[in-house]
């Protein structure tokens, strides 16, 4: 069966351009994840969603970042004006969100480069 | 401070050795859940703790809870070049669902 797929896989940017990675969660996953993972930083929480509730964005680290979910399914996370320090892999993660688990399925993630 | 901490953070044994990985948390752990991950892909799930004492094995891969620690530990027992990668332990911290918080990982590397 297919798994969380993630576009682009390698991502090259100019400093001040936006950006939008897109995530494909698996086909009946209620609950999607943005991650962050860079050098020193490990893994971060960026958001989730859940549902039709309101999404939890309290990793955000700044307001350039963003990120919706269509329908339930595909979520595109955006950053605007980039900046150097973005760099890192984007990883989404899906979950069926059953009771008493919360076992995350990863993309294989993005890698973004600011330059 | 991080609220997960994993020891050590890189290991390098020979082939045929056991290891064993940490992961000790400072706060209450609803779940605790082990990630393999490889250059460039994603995280590989591999096993999840919920219950204090509990133990979960997976082929030579053994994870254990020690929920008054608020500790796991991840043993490999016969290690093999194939084991060879960076492991991640994530926790819900903030109850049984939303996101996980993940230590840095450990680095392991397998000499043959």
């Amino acid at each position: 069966g297919a798994g969380v797929s993630q576009s682009p896989s390698n991502k090259v940017t100019e400093k001040g351009k936006d950006v939008e990675l897109r995530c494909d969660p698996i086909s009946g996953h209620t609950a999607l994840y943005w991650y962050r993972q860079s050098l020193g930083q490990g893994l971060e929480f960026l958001i989730y969603f859940q549902g039709n509730s309101a999404p939890d964005k309290s990793g955000l680290p700044s307001d350039r970042f963003s990120a919706e979910r269509t329908g339930g399914s595909v979520s595109t996370l955006t950053i605007q004006r980039t900046q150097q320090e973005d760099s890192a892999v984007y990883l989404c993660a899906s979950s069926p969100w059953t009771s008493g688990s919360n076992e995350q399925f990863f993309g294989p993630g993005t890698r973004l480069t600011v330059l | 401070s991080q609220e997960l901490e994993q020891s050590p953070q890189s290991l390098i044994v020979q082939e045929g050795k056991n290891l064993t990985i940490n992961c000790t948390s400072s706060k209450t752990l609803y779940g605790l859940y082990w990630y393999k991950q490889k250059y460039g892909e994603g995280l590989i799930f591999l096993m999840m703790l919920q219950k204090g004492g509990e133990e979960k094995s997976h082929e030579k891969i053994t994870a254990k809870l020690d929920e008054k620690k608020q500790q796991s530990s991840l043993h490999i027992t016969a290690s093999q070049p194939s084991h060879a990668g960076i492991y991640l332990c994530g926790a819900a911290l903030g109850g049984s669902q939303g996101n996980l918080i993940f230590g840095k990982g450990t680095k392991l590397s397998v000499k043959p």
